[in-house]
C-alpha cells in the first residue's frame, strides 16, 4: 500500500542551524502538507502546498520556514535558522487531486531536536 | 478560532466497546476525521464522515455525528489491545485539501 515516507526519522541540530526535513508523497497526490506536533501538545498544521506554490500557511509559518518540491518526488521543509522551540515531531501528509482530497495521509514523522 | 476538544484518556477492558468522544467547534467543518497514532509512528487515518451525515459505520468502527450540538463520537466494537493508541478528533473547514485543526487526542487504555 503506498505511504509518505519522511528522513530522517530524528534530527538533532544546535540553535541558529539550517534544518531541511524531507519527505516523500503518495506518488499521484498533488497536494501537500506539513504539521508539527510539540510534545504535549496539539498537532498543528504549517502549510499546504499545491502547483508548486503554498495555498495556506499558518501564523507558525513565518519567514524561517520555506517549503519547495524541488523534484516530482521529494517534498521539503526548511527551518533557516532553528530555534529551541522549533523542537518538535514534523508530519508530513499528502492527498489527491478531485474526488478524495479530502483524504490527508501522513508520514511516519521527523523528531527534531533543537540544542 | 476553531477549536477542538477531547477526553485526554480512556481505560476499557477487551471485548468492551470504547467510545472517543469529541468537540469542535467550527459550524463551517465539512469533513470531520478520526486519526489513530500508534506508539512511534505517524497519524493513521481511520475514518471520517461528511458533515451531512449523522452516522457511518466501517467495520467495528462507528462514528456519530451531532452537527446542532457540534459533537463527534467514534465507538469501537469488540475493542482489542490492538487498539491501544492515541486517537485524534481533526476537522476541516473547508473539506476539500483544507488545513486539519486537531484535538489534544484521547489515550486508549486496553485491559485484559
Amino acid at each position: 500500500e503506498p505511504e509518505v515516507t519522511q528522513t530522517p526519522s530524528h534530527q538533532v541540530t544546535q540553535m541558529g542551524q539550517e534544518v531541511i526535513l524531507r519527505c516523500v508523497p503518495i506518488s499521484n497526490h498533488l497536494y501537500f502538507y506539513w504539521y508539527r506536533q510539540i510534545l504535549g501538545q496539539k498537532v498543528e498544521f504549517l502549510v499546504s502546498f499545491y502547483n508548486n506554490e503554498i495555498s495556506e500557511k499558518s501564523e507558525i509559518f513565518d519567514d524561517q520556514f520555506s517549503v519547495e518540491r524541488p523534484d516530482g518526488s521529494n517534498f521539503t521543509l526548511k527551518i533557516r535558522s532553528t530555534k529551541l522551540e522549533d523542537s518538535a515531531m514534523y508530519f508530513c501528509a499528502s492527498s489527491s487531486a478531485g474526488l478524495y482530497s479530502y483524504e490527508q495521509y501522513f508520514g511516519p514523522g521527523t523528531r527534531l531536536t533543537v540544542t | 478560532g476553531e477549536d477542538v476538544e477531547q477526553s485526554l484518556f480512556l481505560s476499557v477492558r477487551e471485548g468492551d466497546s470504547s467510545v472517543i468522544n469529541c468537540t469542535y467547534t467550527d459550524s463551517s467543518s465539512t469533513y470531520l476525521y478520526w486519526y489513530k497514532q500508534e506508539p512511534g509512528a505517524g497519524l493513521q487515518l481511520l475514518t471520517y464522515i461528511f458533515s451531512n451525515m449523522d452516522m457511518k459505520q466501517d467495520q467495528r468502527l462507528t462514528v456519530l455525528l451531532n452537527k446542532k450540538d457540534k459533537h463527534l463520537s467514534l465507538r469501537i466494537a469488540d475493542t482489542q489491545t490492538g487498539d491501544s493508541a492515541i486517537y485524534f478528533c481533526a476537522d476541516a473547514p473547508r473539506g476539500t485539501a483544507s488545513k486539519l485543526t486537531f484535538g489534544t487526542g484521547t489515550r486508549l487504555q486496553v485491559t485484559l
